[in-house]
């Protein structure tokens, strides 16, 4: 594809409910990473896939969020009962293997908790 | 812990003055530094990586491991400078960026 998609690019919820963002990253890049940026705050690393597996969840906040990833392609990043915390832009990128941390990064999905 | 810390949340300068915005991390194994940016209504993107050595749009940065500085220099800025930037850590063997809460650079005509 022409470069990592990410959809919905904006997304108003209601507290309580579970939301899903979407991640299409670049076709052949085996690496897909989850990024949170915050009001005021930095990128903050969510989670890392390298092909369908996921070795590095550390930055997951807590067992609200999940991620998973299917055919080494598309990646769904899940947040269960949102809480207006979570209001957010969450950004996908993906990387090659072997040119490690060259990341290509999506517009990113706004969301915003009521 | 990792961390990777930009003082300037804001920096403002002249058309064709210099500029510097700093990067200052934590880290006790073997640092890779990147500077990403992100211009007004586009995605954020690498700027330039410390092992490559390069100059990218008339920025340079140094590694220097003796002061864990990365700071971002440009001899004469131009407006388009203006957009916001992040510098970024890889750690050894991992994967993940840890990111600093970056600096927004506005160039003044």
């Amino acid at each position: 594809g022409a470069g990592v998609s990410q959809s919905p690019s904006n997304k108003v919820t209601e507290k309580g409910k579970d939301v899903e963002l979407r991640c299409d990253p670049i076709s052949g890049h085996t690496a897909l990473y989850w990024y949170r940026q915050s009001l005021g705050q930095g990128l903050e690393f969510l989670i890392y896939f390298q092909g369908n597996s996921a070795p590095d969840k550390s930055g997951l906040p807590s067992d609200r969020f999940s991620a998973e990833r299917t055919g080494g392609s598309v990646s769904t990043l899940t947040i269960q009962r949102t809480q207006q915390e979570d209001s957010a832009v969450y950004l996908c990128a993906s990387s090659l293997r072997g040119t490690k941390n060259i990341q290509y990064f999506g517009a990113g999905t706004r969301l915003s908790v009521l | 812990a990792q961390r990777v810390t930009q003082p300037e949340k804001l920096l403002s300068v002249f058309k064709g003055a210099p500029v510097e915005l700093k990067c200052n991390y934590s880290y006790s194994g073997s640092p890779e530094l990147f500077w990403y940016v992100q211009y007004s209504r586009q995605r954020l993107q690498l700027l330039l990586r410390h092992i490559s050595r390069e100059s990218i749009k008339g920025f340079t940065a140094d590694l220097n491991k003796g002061e864990t500085s990365f700071h971002l220099k440009k001899p004469f800025a131009q407006e388009e400078d203006s957009a916001m930037y992040y510098c970024a850590l890889s750690l050894q063997g991992a994967q993940k960026l840890v990111f600093g809460q970056g600096t927004r650079l506005t160039i003044n005509p």
